[in-house]
């Protein structure tokens, strides 16, 4: 069972545009939901986060979306940027008596053209 | 500041070998340890997780097992390698809500 689905396995975008990554989730037990970026061979780089009572995190030219009711995230990337280009991940979290343990999905490609 | 050592970076192993990987985190104490793997075209998937010495919780039934015999390592074993055991082996740390990882072992099983 995929409690955490990315449904697009690339992406393809003009540099200087923006790009949107979604996350559909359906454990409505997470409470806290990440993002990291990820290059060949090594491991995944923490990127943003938002917790679930929130719906939007901002950290420069990352954003954050969440909708609950949806059980769906973004992450918007702008501009976009060639060095961008990586598989991103996202990664959900539930609080069980202060044990965190992140379910990720499977990874979407992003392709930032020159 | 918090830093995670794994090692090794790539490892070729016969079917049938043992095997032991070793993370090891410094700059913290009492984190949470993780075991995930990636296998080729396919997501992060949690192994093992550990919140204190001795104390390891697997996710998924499988050939590996893991330990923690200190506070600060935390180590991926098995007695004999499958084919199946073939893939990128990610160890993580945590103190609060984000995981931080470090930079993968590439496994073959050959």
């Amino acid at each position: 069972d995929q409690q955490v689905k990315q449904n697009s396995p690339s992406l393809s975008v003009q540099e200087g545009r923006i790009s949107i990554l979604n996350c559909d989730y359906t454990n409505s037990m997470f409470d806290y939901f990440l993002w990291y970026k990820k290059y060949p061979a090594e491991g995944p780089t923490f990127l943003i986060s938002i917790s679930s009572i929130k719906d939007k995190n901002e950290d420069g030219r990352f954003t954050v979306f969440l909708n609950k009711s949806a059980k769906h995230l973004s992450l918007h990337i702008v501009p976009s940027q060639p060095g961008d280009s990586a598989v991103y991940f996202c990664a959900a979290s539930a609080t069980l008596s202060g044990t965190y343990k992140y379910i990720f999905g499977t990874g979407t490609r992003l392709k930032v053209l020159a | 500041s918090q830093t995670i050592h794994q090692w090794p970076a790539t490892l070729v192993q016969p079917v049938g070998s043992p095997l032991s990987l070793e993370c090891t985190v410094e700059g913290t104490s009492n984190p949470n340890l993780y075991w995930y793997r990636q296998a080729a075209g396919r997501g992060l998937q949690l192994l093992f997780y550990s919140v204190g010495i001795g104390q390891i919780s697997s996710e998924v039934p499988q050939n590996l097992s893991a330990s923690r015999p200190q506070d600060r390592q935390f180590i991926l074993s098995s007695k004999k390698l499958l084919l199946s055991d073939s893939g990128f082996y990610l160890c993580a740390w945590s103190m609060g809500r984000a995981a931080f990882f470090g930079q993968g072992t590439r496994l073959t099983v050959v």
